[in-house]
C-alpha cells in the first residue's frame, strides 16, 4: 500500500534561514510527487511536482524539491525562508498512469521566527 | 491555473441532517475527489470518481456518504445523516489525464 510520512511534525526557521522539509513515500512504482502548502484557515495551493525528467524540480515562491528514487524522497527546499511561508505543508504522491490514489503525508507546520 | 469551485464555503448544519457540498469542475477534466481534513489534522482521502462511477474510496467512505454528478457537470458529495464528528474542512479535487489534482477551496462543515 502507499504512504507517505513527513517526519517531521512543527519546524521553527529563523527568516532568511535555509529550510528543508523531509518526505518519504512507499509506494511499488515510481509515483507522481507533490508538495502542497496551506495556510491557516486556507485551501491547498500546489507548490511544485515532479512526473517525470530533472529529479530537481523548481515551483513557485522560490521552492524547490528533489526526487531521490534511492531514498525514496522528495524533500523540499528553500535557501532563505521568508516570514510570509508559515503555513502547513504536506507532501503527496499519486500512481503514474492515473490520478485515483493520491495521499497526503500528515503535514509539517512551519513557524518563522523573525 | 485552472480553478476548482466548491459550494458553499461553509455549511452549519444539525446533527442527524443530510448536507450535499458540490464541485464545479475544470472542463476537461474527468477524475474527481473528495478529501476531508478535521480541524489541525491531515488531509484524508475520502473517494475517487471516474467515468460516473466510484474509482476507490477508503473507510471513512462509509454509507452515510455518496457521490455522484447529476447534471454531468458539477460534483457533488451527499452526507446523509451527520454526526459531529463529520466537522471537517471538505476539499474536492479534480485532475485530467496525467495531470496534478487541483484542489477547490474547500467547503467548512460545522455538525452542532
Amino acid at each position: 500500500a502507499q504512504s507517505v510520512t513527513q517526519p517531521d511534525i512543527h519546524i521553527t526557521v529563523s527568516e532568511g534561514a535555509s529550510l528543508e522539509l523531509r518526505c518519504n513515500y512507499s509506494y511499488g512504482a515510481t509515483p507522481y510527487l507533490f508538495w502542497y502548502v496551506q495556510s491557516p484557515g486556507q485551501g491547498l495551493q500546489l507548490l511544485l511536482k515532479y512526473f517525470s525528467g530533472d529529479t530537481l524540480v523548481q515551483g513557485i515562491k522560490g521552492f524547490e524539491a528533489e526526487f531521490k528514487r534511492s531514498q525514496s524522497s522528495f524533500n523540499l527546499r528553500k535557501p532563505s525562508v521568508h516570514w510570509s511561508d508559515a503555513a502547513e505543508y504536506f507532501c503527496a504522491v499519486g500512481p503514474r498512469y492515473n490520478n485515483n490514489d493520491m495521499r497526503f503525508g500528515a503535514g509539517t507546520r512551519l513557524t518563522v521566527k523573525p | 491555473e485552472p480553478e476548482v469551485t466548491q459550494t458553499p464555503s461553509h455549511q452549519v448544519t444539525q446533527m442527524g441532517q443530510e448536507v450535499i457540498l458540490r464541485c464545479v469542475p475544470i472542463s476537461n477534466h474527468l477524475y474527481f475527489y473528495w478529501y476531508r481534513q478535521i480541524l489541525g489534522q491531515k488531509v484524508e482521502f475520502l473517494v475517487s470518481f471516474y467515468n460516473n462511477e466510484i474509482s476507490e474510496k477508503s473507510e471513512i467512505f462509509d454509507d452515510q456518504f455518496s457521490v455522484e454528478r447529476p447534471d454531468g457537470s458539477n460534483f457533488t458529495l451527499k452526507i446523509r445523516s451527520t454526526k459531529l464528528e463529520d466537522s471537517a474542512m471538505y476539499f474536492c479535487a479534480n485532475a485530467g489525464e496525467n495531470t496534478e489534482a487541483f484542489f477547490g477551496q474547500g467547503t467548512r462543515l460545522t455538525v452542532v
